[in-house]
Formats: structure tokens, sequence, C-alpha cells
């Protein structure tokens, strides 16, 4: 069956280092990847859309990759500061463009000033 | 005010009582979904719509219903709730033609089944 896996263990920094989450997934072959925020007891909110033909997508100050051979995703936060302190969430969907998001169970990051 | 309203934010029930679980959007989306999040597990779609005449089963829509009674509410009802169901539900509204994935949500409605 399709899963996807992030880090469960919380990802603790400082403020200013770059933070890196990683998403695997396996036995799926994505269309697009996904980059949601969770704040706590708040909705997923969208960040970033990469799709399989890109390697990398930048907004501001994150970036991520896509390796479809490594069935990998990289997420990651330049000049971190303590307001980007939630679980973030990777999601994969197909080409069909449904909206049906299959989605990692997310990573926390805390980010120390 | 919210995009995506859910009510209620949070409710307690009895084991075998029917719970409604009420969604309406003000983005003018066509598309909505219902998914299941529960802790350490990843969003679990439940049911999706893509109009008011639209309904389709997502991966766990066992013990679960849904209605589109408008273009703009979406609501998922439980039967006979059963402790298992204890989750955290959150709406989300997708626009045919946006940017693929890309889905608003709710606020979340925490229900807890005694």
């Amino acid at each position: 069956s399709q899963k996807i896996e992030q880090n469960s263990e919380a990802l603790n920094i400082q403020e200013g280092k770059t933070a890196t989450l990683t998403c695997n997934y396996t036995n799926y072959s994505p269309a697009y990847l996904q980059w949601y925020r969770q704040d706590p007891g708040r909705g997923p909110v969208f960040l970033l859309l990469i799709r399989e033909n890109e390697k990398e997508k930048r907004k501001e100050r994150l970036k991520v990759t896509f390796d479809t051979t490594l069935k990998q995703s990289l997420f990651h936060i330049t000049a971190s500061q303590p307001a980007d302190s939630a679980t973030y969430l990777c999601a994969l969907t197909g080409s069909s463009n449904t909206g049906k998001l299959i989605f990692g169970q997310g990573t926390t990051l805390q980010v120390k000033p | 005010d919210a995009d995506v309203t859910q009510t209620p934010r949070n409710r307690i029930t009895k084991t075998g009582k029917r719970i409604m679980l009420e969604c309406s959007q003000t983005k003018g989306h066509d598309r909505m979904y219902w998914y299941r999040q529960d802790p350490g597990l990843g969003l679990q779609l439940i049911y999706y719509s893509f109009d008011v005449k639209d309904i389709n089963k997502g991966e766990i829509s066992d013990g679960y219903s849904v209605s589109r009674q408008a273009q703009a509410k979406f609501s998922l009802s439980l039967e006979s709730a059963i402790p298992n169901q204890t989750a955290l539900y959150f709406c989300a509204t997708g626009q045919r033609g946006g940017p693929p994935g890309e889905l608003f949500f709710g606020e979340g409605s925490r229900l807890t089944v005694l």
C-alpha cells in the first residue's frame, strides 16, 4: 500500500539556522507533492507545491526539493525563526488533480531563540 | 470570519449516538472534503464531493455518511458513534482548476466518543 514517512521525532534547532525536514514515500508515483503547516489546534495551511518534473521550488525562506528516483522530498526553512515552530505535513497527489491527498504524519519543528 | 467554518468545534458524545459535523465555506469552491486526523497518523480522507450531486468515498468511509446540501455546505454524519471514531475531523475545500493539492482547511472539530 502507499506509504509516506516523515520523521516522527521533533526537530529542535536554534534560531537563524536552516531546518531540513524529510518526506519519503513508497509504492506511489505522485505527480505533485505538497507541504502544509499545521499549528496546534488549527487546520493545515498550504505552503508549497512541487511537480514531479521539478527538482526544486523556492518561496521566500522556503525551499523544497523533489527526487522521484529516491522517492524523497526535502523541505528547508532558512534563517529559521521561533514563529516557524509548527508541525509540517508532506502530502502527495496523482495526476488526476482530484484533490485527494495522501498525508504523512508530520514532523514537529521547534525553533529556539 | 473564517472561509471554512466547522461546527461544533468540540463534541463529547456516547457510544451509539448519532452525530453530525457541519461545514460551510465562503470561498466559492466546488470541491469539499472530510478528513480525519489521529495522533501520530496522517490525515485520512473520509469522503469528498465535487459538486452538489456528487459524493465519493475516501479511504476510510465505513461508519460515516455525508450530505452535500448546497455548494457551500458539506456535513459528515456518524450514524452510531463508537469510541474508535474519537479523532479530530477537518473539512477542506478546493477549487477545480486550481493548483493541484492546494486545499483550504477549517479549524477542525474534535470529537470524543465515550
